[in-house]
């Protein structure tokens, strides 16, 4: 069955951008009519959507977020990247990817990985 | 900016009957999705569509739908259910995904 799995720095300085990947195992990021989300929560919080990319290229954002975010997918590398950017210690968290289908809700998620914005 | 309201916390003890309340305003049209979260792991689909199950999980899980407000049931409560549990859904233009608060529920 499809797993994923997120990677990246651990510590990230303020005002740098964040950059996160998740890979697909078990099966083609292309395949199948889904969705690819970013989520993330900070330590003892709640969980908040930042955006997605559907197959087909298509992109949506949370509108808090928007102005610095950036969803996009490598086929070739069967992998789903997030870019953050002018990060704070408010984002600071932990960063999970997710795969979803529209009326479905999201099945599969990775393990998460943590990242502080710190100097 | 959008937003879904959930309890924040509630107690149940084993083998009673707990319900987790979910209201926004698009329910009505929009679909609710519940997930569980136990500490230090992903969350976990259990109810989408409403009230549609996947498959694997317990049939102790089941939602329901009233205008404004979607709840999430779990009957014969067990230890093992003790979670955050989160409500999310999308705006009325069904392009932005937005979770509730959580609801963390102690199995007492």
């Amino acid at each position: 069955q499809v797993q994923l799995q997120e990677s990246g720095p651990g510590l990230v300085k303020p005002s740098q951008t964040l950059s996160l990947t998740c890979t697909v195992s078990g099966g083609s990021i292309s395949s199948g009519s889904y969705y690819w989300s970013w989520i993330r929560q900070p330590a003892g919080k709640g969980l908040e959507w930042i955006g997605r990319i559907y197959n087909s290229g298509s992109t949506n954002y949370n509108p808090s977020l928007k102005s610095r975010v950036t969803v996009s997918v490598d086929t070739s590398k069967n992998h789903l990247s997030l870019k953050l950017s002018s990060v704070t210690a408010a984002d600071t968290a932990v960063y999970y990817c997710a795969r979803g289908k529209d009326f479905h809700g999201m099945d599969v998620w990775g393990q998460g990985t943590t990242v502080t914005v710190s100097s | 900016s959008y937003e879904v309201t959930q309890p924040p916390s509630m107690s149940v003890s084993p083998g009673q009957t707990a319900r987790i309340t979910c209201s926004a305003d698009a329910l009505p049209k929009r679909y609710a999705y519940w997930y569980q979260q136990k500490p230090g792991q992903a969350p976990v689909l259990v109810i989408y569509q409403d009230t549609e199950r996947p498959s694997g999980i317990p049939e102790r899980f089941s939602g329901s739908t009233s205008g404004t407000t979607v709840t999430l049931t779990i009957s014969g409560v067990q230890a093992e259910d003790e979670a955050d549990y989160y409500c999310q859904s999308v705006d009325s233009s069904g392009t932005y995904l937005v979770f509730g608060g959580g609801t963390k529920l102690t199995v007492l």
